[in-house]
């Protein structure tokens, strides 16, 4: 059974800095694009970011860029995503997602709350 | 940025009706479109993809239309269960975008 396990969201301060982390199992993690997408409170979902599977491609929405850096360790099965510079805008639920090979998500995970305020 | 955008943002309907969701995007993206459905507290659930192909174990009361700019999301009859929001993302590249979701809500 596929799973994707979300850690490392909670309380930061604006400017603050979180590192989230995406346990995956149940499939072979190497062989897929991992991504990131995030749901603020009461709205509508938003692509944060993808990678490729040996990580050697890498794209963010405008939002993000500069600040947000995704990667991975295949060795590890383990999705990151850093964030800095955080703004209350990036307030959210953070999912990790697998792309299937069509380049749509098919397995979510259940998502980590990152709340930035001061 | 490809932009999309859904229409209408709520739809009320009585079970058993048939529900016509839309999805718009700012340029073509062919058939590189994806829909997705979320109910409170989950995260969302693939139903469509390639504008029309099901994904595996969606009911084929579930139907997707369309292509380029315009695309249609058909539940020929409404369940019970399928009261909840949905979604049309893009995937012409790897930089995705979102609708705003369309909310499908009991009459």
């Amino acid at each position: 059974e596929v799973q994707l396990v979300e850690s490392g969201g909670g309380l930061v301060q604006p400017g603050g800095s979180l590192r989230l982390s995406c346990a995956g199992s149940g499939f072979t993690f190497s062989s897929y694009w991992m991504s990131w997408v995030r749901q603020a409170p009461g709205k509508g979902l938003e692509w944060v970011a993808n990678i490729k599977q040996d990580g050697s491609e890498k794209y963010y929405v405008d939002s993000v860029k500069g600040r947000f850096t995704i990667s991975r360790d295949n060795a590890k099965n383990s999705l990151y995503l850093q964030m800095n510079s955080l703004r209350a805008e990036d307030t959210a639920v953070y999912y990790c997602a697998r792309a299937a090979m069509v380049r749509v998500i098919d397995y979510w995970g259940l998502g980590t709350l990152v709340t930035v305020s001061s | 940025e490809i932009v999309m955008t859904q229409s209408p943002a709520t739809l009320s309907v009585s079970p058993g009706e048939r529900a016509t969701l839309s999805c718009r995007a700012s340029q073509s993206v062919r058939t590189n479109l994806a829909w997705y459905q979320q109910k409170p507290g989950q995260a969302p659930r693939l139903l469509i993809y390639g504008a029309s192909t099901r994904a595996t174990g969606i009911p084929a009361r579930f139907s997707g239309s369309g292509s380029g700019t315009e695309f249609t999301l058909t539940i020929s009859s409404l369940q019970s269960e399928d009261f909840a929001v949905y979604y049309c993302q893009q995937y012409h590249n790897w930089l995705w975008t979102f609708g705003q979701g369309t909310k499908v809500e009991i009459k």
